[in-house]
């Protein structure tokens, strides 16, 4: 079956750090991957997407880039932390070449102070 | 692109049934879904419709498609306590692997 990973969990960091969020896929071979962020009282902004190695497509130009170094691996990154960079942050997968429901992580509560 | 509207609060008392609204402009939407948030978590596949259904019926969710208004629907018979968490609405349409997601009703359940 198939899982997915998301860590960590919560992540507290100071203004002008950096950012590393992982996030993995197991049980299925070139999903479709994303990465949304949650805004306190808003809904899902879809940051990223990925439809295959090193293919990245961006759908919102902010401080935060994305990669995809493995088929089952998703990295959302910064290099400094802004105070609007805080949120919950949860990646998905669905299923290559189908129209279907995307799953998702447990998500990652970030505060940046 | 598509915009998807839900409200952002729904209140009822336990044994009553809940009513989640979502209304879209996209008529190209082909596969529409629930998801369902409980605090602090991912967001989890309720149900989902196919755009030429009316209505689909899994144990005490119905959900019911009007695509003439662009309007979905979920009804959540008999809610109880457990079912206290933030819906989400959100449409794909055939041919995208990118769902565009409401921006979530919050359901709060009263003993």
């Amino acid at each position: 079956s198939q899982t997915i990973h998301q860590w960590p969990a919560t992540l507290v960091q100071p203004v002008g750090s950096p950012l590393s969020l992982e996030c993995t896929v197991e049980g299925t071979s070139n999903p479709n991957l994303y990465w949304y962020r949650q805004a306190a009282g808003r809904g899902l902004q879809l940051l990223f997407y990925s439809v295959g190695i090193g293919q990245i497509s961006s759908e919102v130009p902010q401080n935060l880039s994305a990669s995809r170094p493995q088929d089952r691996q998703f990295i959302l990154s910064s290099k400094k932390l802004l105070l609007s960079d805080s949120g919950f942050y949860l990646c998905a997968w669905s299923v290559e070449g189908a129209v279907t429901e995307a799953f998702f992580g447990q998500g990652t509560r970030l505060t940046v102070v | 692109g598509e915009d998807v509207e839900q409200s952002l609060f729904l209140s009822v008392r336990e044994g009553d049934s809940s009513v989640i609204n979502c209304t879209y402009t996209d008529s190209s939407s082909t596969y529409l879904y629930w998801y369902k948030q409980e605090p602090g978590a991912g967001l989890q596949l309720l149900t989902y419709i196919f755009s030429n259904m009316d209505m689909k019926q899994d144990q005490r969710l119905t959900v019911l498609l009007n695509k003439k208004d662009k309007h979905l629907s979920l009804r959540i018979a008999d809610t109880q306590t457990g079912d206290s968490a933030i819906y989400f609405c959100a449409l794909q349409a055939g041919g995208s692997y990118i769902p565009t997601f409401g921006r979530g009703t919050s359901l709060i359940v009263h003993p």
